[in-house]
């Protein structure tokens, strides 16, 4: 059963700091998701990932994997407040997704 | 979100009672799902469907039911509601490149 791991599930960044956010994941999979949620919205893609060494930025936030390690990392750089929300990956498991518990992210000024 | 419509945005049930949630999509995906997401939660895979016709168990499918006899309508049914299916429900579609993209969402309060 694949798994999927978050950390940290809460984040109080300043603005301007840099940080990352980590998804760790259980079983061999090369397609990895990152999507972003708002408050009583829907989610929003942000990046898909579909090989190992994928590297893909927008704006302020830049996401990789490393499908050998499992890992894939979101990373926030020089945070400003309109980036305050929940983010998510998720891990393509045979055409279905498989969530991790999402990142709280609050950015205070 | 583009091309995936939900209805209704809210409901309220009574414990017992039964509703469809309705999802329509005009991208012509054949790869549909249905996920449900809990307070401070992420989503849970109910039931997925590849094609018309052919529909599979998520990771939580007791208490609901589904059909797919058209590429564009997946809807989501549940018979005898309880409190445990209070949640946010999200229709979502797959297609080729693979980004999944969501419906709006459905907020269900049973009581």
């Amino acid at each position: 059963e694949l798994k999927v791991e978050q950390n940290p599930l809460f984040l109080s960044m300043q603005e301007g700091k840099n940080y990352t956010i980590y998804c760790n994941y259980s079983t061999t999979s090369d397609r990895l998701y990152w999507y972003r949620q708002d408050p009583g919205k829907s989610l929003e893609s942000l990046f898909v990932l579909l090989s190992n060494g994928a590297v893909k930025q927008e704006g302020r936030l830049m996401a990789s994997l490393d499908t050998k390690a499992r890992l894939s990392t979101l990373h926030i750089t020089a945070a400003v407040h309109d980036l305050s929300a929940t983010y998510f990956c998720a891990v393509d498991m045979e055409n279905k997704l498989v969530f991790g518990a999402g990142t709280i992210l609050r950015v205070k000024s | 979100n583009a091309g995936v419509t939900q209805t209704p945005k809210f409901r309220i049930l009574k414990i017992g009672q039964s509703m469809t949630l309705q999802c329509t999509q005009d991208m012509n995906h054949n790869y549909m799902y249905w996920y449900r997401q809990d307070p401070g939660m992420g989503l849970k895979l109910i039931y997925y469907s590849v094609g018309a016709g052919i529909t599979d168990k998520g990771e939580v499918p007791n208490g609901y039911n589904v059909s797919r006899s058209t590429t564009e309508d997946f809807p989501l049914r549940l018979e005898l509601a309880a409190p445990s299916q209070t949640s946010v429900y999200f229709c979502a579609i797959q297609g080729d490149p693979v980004e999944a993209f969501f419906g709006q969402g459905t907020r269900l309060t049973v009581v």
